[in-house]
């Protein structure tokens, strides 16, 4: 069965930097579109960035644009976002999903900025 | 980028009533729609993909229609366990962008 696993989360300072990963299994990982998408707390879900099956096409959301950086590793079936001058705004719950559908989500991971 | 008019932002509805949520596009994204249902504390769910196609598993109260800018989600018989948050999300033109939310509560 589909399953994603996002790890790497935690509480880093503003200007900082982070990197999550998102582990996936149950599917040809490399035939798919990977999406990440945020919510902060009490809040509604942003999309945040996409990469093709391939890793040649990328989206980013203003929001993040200069900042993060998706990548993926079709031999490790894993998905990372590297999120640099993280500001508090970037607090969240970060999920992986797959596909630009978003049909299999992930459980996510908290993020937190904060002196 | 695309906005997403999702209403109302909060439901209170009886079990076994009729439920429905619209979302509106600020242009014409053909039916790449889609809804998801989220529990607290949950990853959300996708119900519904393509505007009105069902998601596998997913129970036949649950529909969804229209296309081009106007979109409607409905649940035709509220059910205890159908408490949760609904989203709209289009993914038609990037960035894809979601709808605000509407939160259903039973009364």
């Amino acid at each position: 069965q589909v399953q994603l696993v996002e790890s790497g989360g935690g509480l880093v300072k503003p200007g900082g930097s982070l990197r999550l990963s998102c582990a996936a299994s149950g599917f040809t990982f490399s035939d798919y579109y990977m999406t990440w998408i945020r919510q902060a707390p009490g809040k509604g879900l942003e999309w945040v960035s996409y990469i093709s099956g391939s890793g040649s096409t990328i989206y980013y959301a203003d929001s993040v644009k200069g900042r993060f950086t998706i990548s993926r590793d079709n031999a490790k079936n894993s998905l990372y976002l590297q999120m640099n001058s993280l500001r508090a705004e970037d607090t969240a719950v970060y999920y992986c999903a797959r596909g630009a559908a978003l049909d299999y989500w992930g459980q996510g991971t908290l993020v937190t900025v904060s002196s | 980028d695309i906005q997403m008019t999702q209403s109302p932002s909060s439901l209170s509805a009886s079990v076994g009533d009729r439920v429905t949520i619209t979302c509106q596009a600020s242009q014409d994204i053909s039916n790449y729609l889609n809804w998801y249902q989220q529990k607290p504390g949950k990853a959300p769910k996708l119900l519904i993909y393509d505007a009105s196609n069902l998601e596998t598993g997913v129970p036949s109260r649950f529909s969804g229609s229209g296309s081009g800018t106007d979109f409607t989600f409905t649940i035709s018989s509220l059910q205890p366990e159908d408490i949760a948050t609904f989203y709209c999300q289009q993914y038609g033109i990037l960035p894809y962008t979601f709808g605000q939310g509407t939160k259903l509560e039973i009364k």
